[in-house]
C-alpha cells in the first residue's frame, strides 16, 4: 500500500507569491494533518482535517489555510510568502480523529 | 500549555554501547506521548507510543521508552546501538481526547554512531 504521499517534494517561491501544498492520505484514512518543521526546530501543528472539517489549528497566521477534498486529500495554501516560511511542511494521516499518525516525506519550501 | 524538552541537542554513542534519550514534558494531565526519529530528507517515523497502562513501553527497532510521571520524563532507550540508528530523534506530547489539537515536539536530538 502507498503511504503518504506529498507533492512537489520540492518547491522555490519569491516572497509575496502564494503557494499550494498536496496531500494524499494513506487510503481509508479520513483525518489528515499538516505540520511545519523549521530547520533544527521540531514540527509544528499547523491544521487537522477530519470528514472535510477543520477540527484543530494551531498557532499560525491567516494567511495559512487548508481545506480536506471528498476523497480525503488535503491541499495546504500559504499566501504573501515570507523568508520565514521556508521550512519542510509535513503531512500526516490517520484512520480517526485520532495520534495514529502516518507522516509523508514532506515539501521542502524555500522563499528567497 | 503543553511543551517538550529535549536537554541533549546531540549525543554521540559508539556502534554497540547503549543510548538514552531524553525527554522531560509539560502538561496538566495525563499525556499522550511518542517517540519519532527522522533520517535525512525524510518524514517522521513512529518508535513507541504510551497512552495508558504499563509504563515500559516497547517500540520498535529495539527501543524503549519509560514514562515517570513523578518526573515528568519519557525516555528512549536501545541496549545497543546500530550505525543505522544515526538519525534525528523528536519527543513529542499530545492532549488527552483525540489528535484535533496536534502534537507538540520537542527541538530534536541528533544522535550520532561512531564506528
Amino acid at each position: 500500500d502507498a503511504g503518504v504521499t506529498q507533492s512537489p517534494t520540492h518547491l522555490i517561491k519569491t516572497r509575496g507569491q502564494q503557494v499550494t501544498l498536496r496531500c494524499s492520505p494513506i487510503s481509508g484514512h479520513k483525518s489528515v494533518s499538516w505540520y511545519q518543521q523549521v530547520l533544527g526546530q521540531g514540527p509544528q501543528f499547523i491544521f487537522q482535517y477530519y470528514e472535510k472539517e477543520e477540527r484543530g489549528r494551531g498557532n499560525f497566521p491567516d494567511r495559512f489555510s487548508a481545506r480536506q477534498f471528498p476523497n480525503y486529500s488535503s491541499e495546504l495554501n500559504v499566501n504573501a510568502l515570507l523568508l520565514g516560511d521556508s521550512a519542510l511542511y509535513l503531512c500526516a494521516s490517520s484512520l480517526e480523529q485520532t495520534y495514529g499518525y502516518t507522516f509523508g516525506s514532506g515539501t521542502r519550501l524555500t522563499v528567497v | 500549555a503543553q511543551s517538550v524538552t529535549q536537554p541533549d541537542i546531540h549525543i554521540t554513542v559508539s556502534e554497540g554501547a547503549s543510548l538514552e534519550l531524553r525527554c522531560n514534558y509539560s502538561y496538566g494531565a495525563t499525556p499522550y506521548l511518542f517517540w519519532y526519529v527522522q533520517s535525512p530528507g525524510q518524514g517522521l517515523q513512529l518508535l513507541l507510543k504510551y497512552f495508558s497502562g504499563d509504563t515500559l513501553v516497547q517500540g520498535i527497532k529495539g527501543f524503549e521508552a519509560e514514562f515517570k510521571r513523578s518526573q515528568s520524563s519519557f525516555n528512549l532507550r536501545k541496549p545497543s546501538v546500530h550505525w543505522s540508528d544515526a538519525a534525528e530523534y523528536f519527543c513529542a506530547v499530545g492532549a488527552t481526547g483525540g489528535g484535533a489539537d496536534g502534537l507538540t515536539f520537542g527541538k530534536g536530538t541528533h544522535l550520532i554512531i561512531q564506528p
